[in-house]
């Protein structure tokens, strides 16, 4: 069963304009972290934001904010006021543990597009 | 910054040809990892490694294998190179803990 998912393969928004990338997720565990990547056509990836899901407040840095609503199981990514840079892939992900260790499960996911 | 190096951008073998991919963090991270990038598909963890000489399966291993014989240093292993292995694969490193994963730059593998 996918643990990560992402229903929107591609998403357009204006420049200038706020937009939120959905993620779901599918988990047992009551400690888990949620993660968000964005990787640019260069194709690196990119760190964006992260959330725990102890935490009290939804995560914020920039202007990318995590609207986290844990009994709905989501994790949405919001741009606010988007730039031509911001066009890329971006990916939710689920740190989870496996045997001890810990590993992170990525969604498929969304590819972004900014237009001017 | 934490650096994550893989040794090849790109890569073309011939089908049944063992190959190796390296990969190497500066940052003395306990944790790495292989993932493999496709379209439509995302990433897929092959496999991962907390620490040196221990590993553990990821999702997809199948016709894969890993060293990891120094901290630094973690790498994937196709023991028999085949069509349907050809792919972006991605390494990544972390601290133990809820740390964020640092990415290589991928290494693009076509097997023909």
């Amino acid at each position: 069963a996918q643990k990560i998912t992402q229903t929107q393969p591609g998403m357009f928004v204006q420049e200038k304009e706020a937009v939120t990338l959905d993620c779901t997720y599918d988990t047992s565990d009551p400690s888990y972290g949620l993660f968000w990547y964005k990787q640019p056509s260069s194709g690196e990836m990119i760190f964006l934001i992260y959330q725990g899901s102890y935490d009290q407040q939804n995560a914020t840095e920039g202007r990318y904010s995590l609207n986290f609503q844990k009994a709905r199981k989501s994790a949405n990514l919001v741009i606010s006021a988007s730039q031509l840079g911001d066009s890329a892939m971006y990916f939710c992900a689920m740190r989870e543990t496996q045997g001890g260790s810990e590993k992170l499960v990525f969604g498929k996911g969304t590819k972004l597009t900014v237009n001017p | 910054d934490v650096k994550v190096t893989q040794s090849s951008r790109y890569l073309v073998k011939r089908t049944g040809e063992k190959v190796f991919l390296e990969c190497v963090q500066d940052m003395d991270h306990e944790n790495m990892f292989w993932y493999r990038q496709d379209p439509g598909l995302g990433l897929r963890l092959i496999y991962f490694s907390y620490d040196v000489k221990m590993k553990e399966k990821g999702d997809i291993p199948e016709g894969y294998s890993v060293s990891r014989e120094k901290k630094e240093r973690f790498s994937l292993i196709l023991e028999s190179a085949s069509t349907n292995q050809t792919s972006m694969y991605l390494c990544a490193s972390s601290l133990q803990g809820w740390s964020p994963l640092h990415f290589g730059n991928g290494t693009r593998l076509t097997v023909t």
